[in-house]
């Protein structure tokens, strides 16, 4: 197992146009999560997955941004009407059902919008 | 609703010295996580604290966990180079999901 892979790296779309980025978690792990992180700040959470059930989305989250994990296995965000303020690092991050271990991030898409 | 505070946020280091990043947070967690981001790169795992007065030490640094204070300290100790990278607190939350929140970080440089 090659760690959590994320898909593109990096993305630079017009804004108002819809994107879409792929997360493969380790296989092993049942929980997925997204994270937003921006220039000088920590990541900040998106929502998370135990298997294929969509368990929380952040309040903070735009109805423009949705995510899925069909089958438990790899998981989508997508990011309908792009707006300049989407321009960010997305990461990624898989885990085991316990909280004794920290999660596994993956590189991130990084998404420029202009 | 939960909220994680670091300081310093930034950390001017020197070779050869002991410097604390402090992580403070709002609300009871009995689990609190740190990790460390070099530039360009994703996150990586550092230490795992889920008890009140957990230590975990790892060459040059330690970490503690106060969760009466809501306090936990990351530890350098006679910081080199390799140690310039951002260290980010994660604090759990209390909805039984592991979902965790992180703090804004501490970006050290090192001066030779």
């Amino acid at each position: 197992d090659t760690g959590v892979s994320q898909d593109p790296r990096h993305k630079i779309t017009k804004r108002g146009q819809n994107v879409t980025f792929r997360c493969d978690p380790i296989s092993e792990h049942n929980r997925l999560y997204w994270y937003r992180q921006t220039l000088g700040q920590g990541p900040e959470f998106l929502t998370y997955f135990q298997n294929e059930a969509q368990l929380e989305k952040s309040r903070l989250l735009s109805d423009r941004f949705s995510a899925e994990r069909p089958k438990g296995s790899f998981s989508t965000l997508e990011i309908q009407r792009t707006e300049q303020g989407d321009s960010a690092m997305y990461l990624c991050a898989s885990s085991l059902n316990s909280p004794n271990y920290g999660y596994t991030f993956g590189s991130g898409t990084r998404l420029t919008v202009v | 609703e939960l909220k994680v505070e670091q300081n310093p946020l930034f950390l001017s280091m020197q070779e050869g010295k002991n410097y604390t990043i402090y992580c403070n947070y709002s609300t009871t967690s009995d689990r609190l996580y740190w990790y460390r981001q070099d530039p360009g790169k994703s996150l990586e795992s550092l230490f795992v604290l889920l008890s009140n007065g957990a230590v975990k030490q790892e060459g040059r640094l330690m970490a503690s966990l106060d969760t009466k204070a809501r306090l936990s300290t990351l530890h350098i100790t006679a910081a080199v180079h390799d140690l310039s990278a951002t260290y980010f607190c994660a604090v759990g939350g209390n909805t039984g999901g592991f979902k965790t929140i992180f703090g804004a970080g501490t970006r050290p440089f090192v001066k030779a």
